[in-house]
């Protein structure tokens, strides 16, 4: 099976940096992704990691590493918009079903 | 751009009634996926269909089923409502070879 673990919540100011740490166990990895949603709103696609390294796109950026089983997503210049629930998922091997973690709920003051 | 356009919005039904619940995948996407996402809980995922054929089975009860027809646009049948089906039923859409999928804006069920 799978399973992944992030942090239920984190609280950074505006402007700051925030990095939101996944831990993942799974029987089978075809990637590691990563989706933000607001309140009441449809999980929206942010990044995704086939590969060890660090993806960038704007202000987020995304890490792997297979060898850990361990990812995060970076948010830098953090605006009061990026306030949100912020899930780090695996897609299988597949590729026809992603797991989500229970999200990191993201609080951004000013 | 097109994006996964789901149907109804919102759908408030009694306990034992049944439901159906529209998705219509973004064009020329070839795969379907529904999720579940109950309050302060993560999307749990239902099943998915490729190229109108199921193609992988999550932790979704037997009294839902659900199907993908010639059109591609594909339906969530919920039978035998349960107080706890009370959710947002998500469905999202992508070609297989994409990384991420796009997920439409949801249908909130209560059954009460």
């Amino acid at each position: 099976g799978q399973s992944l673990e992030q942090p239920s919540e984190v609280t950074a100011v505006e402007g700051a940096i925030v990095q939101i740490n996944c831990t993942y166990q799974t029987s089978g990895f075809y990637g590691l992704s990563w989706y933000q949603q607001h309140d009441g709103g449809a999980p929206t696609f942010l990044s995704y990691n086939g590969l060890d390294g660090l993806e960038e796109t704007g202000r987020f950026s995304s890490f792997l590493s297979r060898s850990d089983s361990y990812g995060y997503l970076l948010l830098q210049e953090l605006q009061m918009k990026d306030s949100a629930s912020y899930f780090c998922a695996v897609r299988t091997p597949g590729g026809f079903k992603t797991i989500f973690g229970a999200g990191t709920r993201l609080f951004v003051k000013a | 751009a097109a994006g996964v356009i789901q149907s109804p919005r919102h759908l408030i039904k009694e306990k034992r009634e049944t439901a159906t619940l529209k998705c219509y995948p973004i064009p020329r996407h070839d795969t379907v996926y529904w999720y579940q996402q109950g309050p302060g809980q993560d999307p749990q995922f239902l099943i998915s269909f490729y190229e109108k054929m199921q193609s992988d089975k999550g932790s979704i009860p037997d009294r839902f089923s659900a199907q993908q027809f010639s059109d591609y646009h594909s339906e969530l049948n919920m039978s035998s409502l349960e107080l706890g089906d009370s959710a947002l039923y998500f469905c999202a859409s992508s070609l297989r070879s994409d990384y991420g999928y796009t997920f439409g804006s949801g249908t909130r069920l209560t059954v009460v």
